[in-house]
């Protein structure tokens, strides 16, 4: 079993509709999520942390934590063909400064 | 805009040579991570550089090497290079302060080998 898994995709949403990215992770003792938004050619960058259990807010995007289902997972609503992108999880074990990335899943959003 | 700089952004190389690649973190950031992405794929970790001390190292093979300097910059080394070491290679950096390490990356280093 991997240690972070999301499905690879690609998940098509129509402009405006609420898109849903799901992460699941092996480690029970993890403690840091993290979501990063990819373009294509482009380097990760940063758009959301979460640390404990529910959901936390941040513009159009919503992460949410289930630490006893090892569950995480990322709203984002109102859509935008500019959100079209890869969105990787990344998980830190307890005690860790070294996150592990799982593959990306591939959004597009469709005018 | 991270403040996390890599160079080179683009190269290419032929199988057996041996490439550097270069990183400056963010200003006021002590800890470097090296990640290999190749196409397809999420960061695969190669190792982590804390106060100049290698803090972790992934699956990676002995011909990939770093360093950090004192000013918190880091070098990625790599011998013997293999067609299938053709990657994005990411720099991050962070400064373990608050919650769960935050890390940044840089724009990253594509490098082709031939």
């Amino acid at each position: 079993q991997k240690e972070v898994e999301q499905n690879s995709g690609p998940l098509s949403v129509p402009e405006g509709a609420i898109a849903s990215l799901n992460c699941t992770y092996s480690d029970r003792g993890s403690q840091s999520f993290f979501w990063y938004r990819q373009y294509s050619g482009k380097s990760p960058e940063l758009i959301m942390s979460i640390y404990s259990n529910g959901d936390k807010e941040d513009g159009r995007f919503t992460a949410q934590l289930n630490k006893a289902s090892q569950y995480v997972s990322l709203l984002i609503r109102d859509s935008q063909p500019s959100d079209s992108a890869t969105y990787l999880c990344a998980v830190n074990r307890g005690g860790s400064y070294i996150p592990t990335f799982g593959r990306g899943t591939s959004l597009i959003v469709h005018p | 805009e991270t403040g996390v700089t890599q160079s080179p952004t683009h190269l290419i190389k032929t199988r057996g040579q041996q490439v550097t690649l270069r990183c400056s973190s963010q200003s006021g950031h002590n800890t470097v991570s090296w990640y290999q992405q190749a196409l397809g794929q999420g960061p695969q970790f190669i190792f982590q550089y804390y106060r100049e001390e290698e803090n972790g190292r992934g699956n990676f093979p002995p011909r990939f090497s770093g360093l950090q300097f004192p000013n918190y910059s880091s070098e990625l080394n790599v011998n013997a290079l293999e067609l299938d070491d053709s990657a994005l290679y990411l720099c991050a950096s962070s400064d373990r302060t608050g919650t769960g390490n935050t890390i940044y990356f840089g724009e990253g280093s594509w490098l082709t080998v031939v």
